[in-house]
């Protein structure tokens, strides 16, 4: 089955502490997205890679890196910078250019908890 | 920058009650308007892609319309199982999507 994968499902930080949180896609996709979902608040975007080897900031990049080293593979680091990490992330992907291909499909989320 | 306004935000329903949830968007250069469904601590669900005033699409009780201003989402003779958070997005000239806050949809046996 075709899809987006996400782990883990639940992650804990510790103040001071980088963790990573796992995004793969088997849909040859080639953009792939992450978002930030706080209650009652929109997604938000906090970075996007159109292609491998290339990402961009979206709007919350601030405390986050990532890596696309290769074209399934979108691995989120939410660093230490980060102050209020507490948040459902959803990872999503698509293959923008082609038309009608800009949907955006979504994995099923890690939740981020801060102990 | 474009901008999402979803209402309401909570909606509860009767079974088989029909309603409209509505999404109200400012854009530059529309390229898609996106619905999606999404479950208590899950990813959201794609549901449909408006393109151009006046097209609708159809999905067993969902049906989505779209105008230059605002797009609706008509749930008719909805089920318990409908109940879920409705998220609209818009695909813009900026090639980002813009989410609104959703609203919660809660149908009542």
């Amino acid at each position: 089955d075709g899809g987006i994968t996400q782990s883990p499902k639940y992650l804990f930080r510790k103040e001071g502490q980088n963790v990573t949180l796992s995004c793969e896609q088997n849909l040859n996709h080639d953009a792939m997205y992450w978002y930030r979902q706080d209650p009652g608040q929109g997604l938000r975007l906090i970075y996007y890679s159109q292609i491998v080897n290339d990402f961009q900031k979206g709007d919350i990049a601030e405390g986050y890196s990532v890596s696309r080293e290769k074209k399934e593979s979108f691995p989120l680091t939410v660093t230490s910078a980060q102050k209020n990490p507490t948040a459902f992330y959803l990872c999503a992907s698509s293959n923008p250019g082609t038309s009608g291909q800009e949907t955006q499909y979504f994995g099923p989320g890690t939740r981020l908890l801060v102990l | 920058e474009d901008q999402v306004t979803q209402s309401p935000e909570a909606l509860r329903l009767q079974e088989g009650e029909s309603s409209s949830l509505n999404c109200s968007y400012t854009v530059s250069g529309l390229r898609g308007l996106f619905w999606y469904r999404q479950d208590p601590g899950k990813g959201p669900e794609f549901l449909f892609t408006l393109y151009s005033a006046g097209e609708e699409k159809e999905k067993e009780r969902l049906k989505a319309t779209l105008t230059k201003k605002e797009s609706f989402l008509h749930i008719t003779a909805p089920k318990p199982e409908d109940s879920a958070t409705y998220l609209c997005a818009v695909y813009s000239s900026a090639r980002q999507l813009t989410f609104g806050s959703g609203t919660q949809l809660t149908v009542l046996p």
